[in-house]
């Protein structure tokens, strides 16, 4: 079945740290991207939505100067939380698909804590 | 717009019973899918199983399978003999109307299995 990479799975680092957390599609090609943040106990947030070879859209009161996405091939997106600070720490989860009706996969997340 | 709605926060199975995840949805398309994916305390999305809108047969998957009833416009998951492993957060979830956005999902509804 389709696979999605996601790493790293856990990262613990200082304020004012930027953070790149990269998403892979290990066996299929992903034309979009998706990054969601998940608060404890709620659904997904969608952050954004990132297209291969162009500028990621970002949803309504997500910084983009924040979360930088950038989608450089058909397998790799990564999103970079800049100058990271405690509001940041969250659940960061990447979803690939490989077309409309398809299921979306996803990687395992990244548990970003900032102190 | 696509809508899903989960109206069971949580519940609570007894081990080796059946129980049924409840999904409504609303949406202008014709034809359209419904997805369920499970999420673990562990964090990862996992994809359980989809239901087309025009299949004339409800879809299973081992243990999974889906109640779908168009004209209530439901798309039940039920588990059958269920296991503390399935312990989870249960999400339903309907493609957009637009192509490049991702799927629409319920608030979730948090499943104890219990011994």
């Amino acid at each position: 079945g389709a696979v999605v990479s996601q790493h790293p799975s856990r990262v613990i680092c200082k304020s004012g740290t930027s953070v790149k957390i990269e998403c892979r599609s290990l066996d299929f090609q992903a034309t979009t991207m998706f990054w969601y943040r998940q608060f404890p106990k709620q659904s997904l947030m969608l952050m954004a939505t990132s297209n291969e070879g162009s500028k990621a859209t970002y949803e309504q009161g997500v910084e983009k100067d924040k979360f930088l996405i950038n989608h450089a091939s058909l397998t790799l997106s990564t999103l970079t939380v800049t100058s990271a600070h405690p509001e940041d720490s969250s659940f960061y989860i990447c979803s690939a698909r490989q077309g409309e009706y398809q299921p979306q996969h996803f990687g395992d997340g990244t548990r970003l804590s900032i102190l | 717009a696509q809508k899903i709605t989960q109206t069971q926060p949580g519940m609570f199975v007894q081990e080796k019973e059946a129980v049924t995840l409840d999904c409504t949805y609303d949406t202008s398309d014709q034809s359209y899918g419904l997805f369920w994916y499970k999420q673990p305390s562990s964090g990862e999305m996992i994809f359980l199983i989809y239901q087309g809108s025009y299949d004339e047969q409800n879809a299973t998957e081992g243990r999974y399978s889906l109640n779908f009833q168009k004209a209530r416009k439901s798309a039940n998951l039920v588990i059958s003999a269920s296991q503390l492993g399935d312990s989870a957060m249960y999400f339903c979830a309907i493609p957009p109307l637009s192509g490049n956005t991702p799927l629409v999902f319920g608030k979730g509804t948090r499943l104890s299995v219990i011994a």
